[in-house]
């Protein structure tokens, strides 16, 4: 398995402009989760999947914030518009629906998506 | 709010010496606590804990947990240059966990 996969690797963007990141999970997990990773904040959960229906958005900052995941394979994180404030590293995790012992719910990161907004 | 404190900061230390690293968790649904190691990318998993007083180890590796105290901590031995890295604590439960900012661990050959 390719493991979870996030696009783009690296995103610079001007102030106001949109910005869509992309997730594809690892096949057969359940949960999609994304975090946002700061050297202020850390990592902070931002909003998480269960089957494609988003079941807590209580960690997107601002209503600028959205995320969709229109199937199983695939999730988006929108900025609109972006902000300096915004950058950040965004990572995407995906997780199996049974929890296996050991295995930290099989919370598998992808490789992030580090946003810069000038 | 859910907290979780990470200490030290940073590390530097030499090959082949001994490092602890701490957390301290305040969470409102526990269910576990759970190490992860940072290098330049993602994550990656390195212990969940959910018990009391067991430790867990993987090679150079262990921790332990205390429930009582809320607090776990990481022992590394015999550091090498690749543990360089930052080791993250999460706690909480299993859709919601809360991460500690980290430990930047620094090993010198």
């Amino acid at each position: 398995d390719a493991g979870v996969i996030q696009s783009p690797r690296h995103e610079v963007t001007e102030m106001g402009q949109e910005v869509t990141l992309r997730c594809k999970p690892i096949s057969g997990h359940d949960y999609l989760f994304w975090y946002r990773q700061t050297m202020m904040r850390g990592l902070e959960l931002l909003i998480y999947f269960n089957n494609n229906v988003p079941i807590d958005d209580s960690g997107m900052p601002e209503d600028r914030f959205s995320a969709k995941m229109p199937n199983a394979s695939f999730s988006t994180l929108k900025i609109q518009p972006s902000e300096p404030r915004d950058s950040a590293v965004y990572f995407c995790a995906s997780s199996p629906r049974r929890v296996v012992w050991d295995r930290a719910y099989g919370y598998t990161f992808g490789s992030g998506t580090r946003l810069t907004v000038v | 709010e859910d907290k979780v404190v990470q200490s030290p900061l940073s590390l530097v230390v030499h090959e082949g010496d001994t490092v602890t690293l701490n957390c301290s968790y305040e969470v409102t649904n526990f269910r576990s606590l759970l190490w992860y190691k940072q290098e330049k990318k993602a994550p990656t998993f390195l212990f969940m804990l959910t018990s009391s007083g067991i430790e867990k180890k993987s090679g150079r590796l262990s921790s332990i947990l205390d429930k009582k105290e809320l607090f776990s901590i990481l022992n590394i031995t015999a550091t090498q240059t690749g543990d360089s890295a930052v080791y993250l604590c999460a706690s909480g439960s299993a859709r919601q966990l809360t991460f500690g900012s980290g430990t930047q661990l620094t090993v010198l050959p």
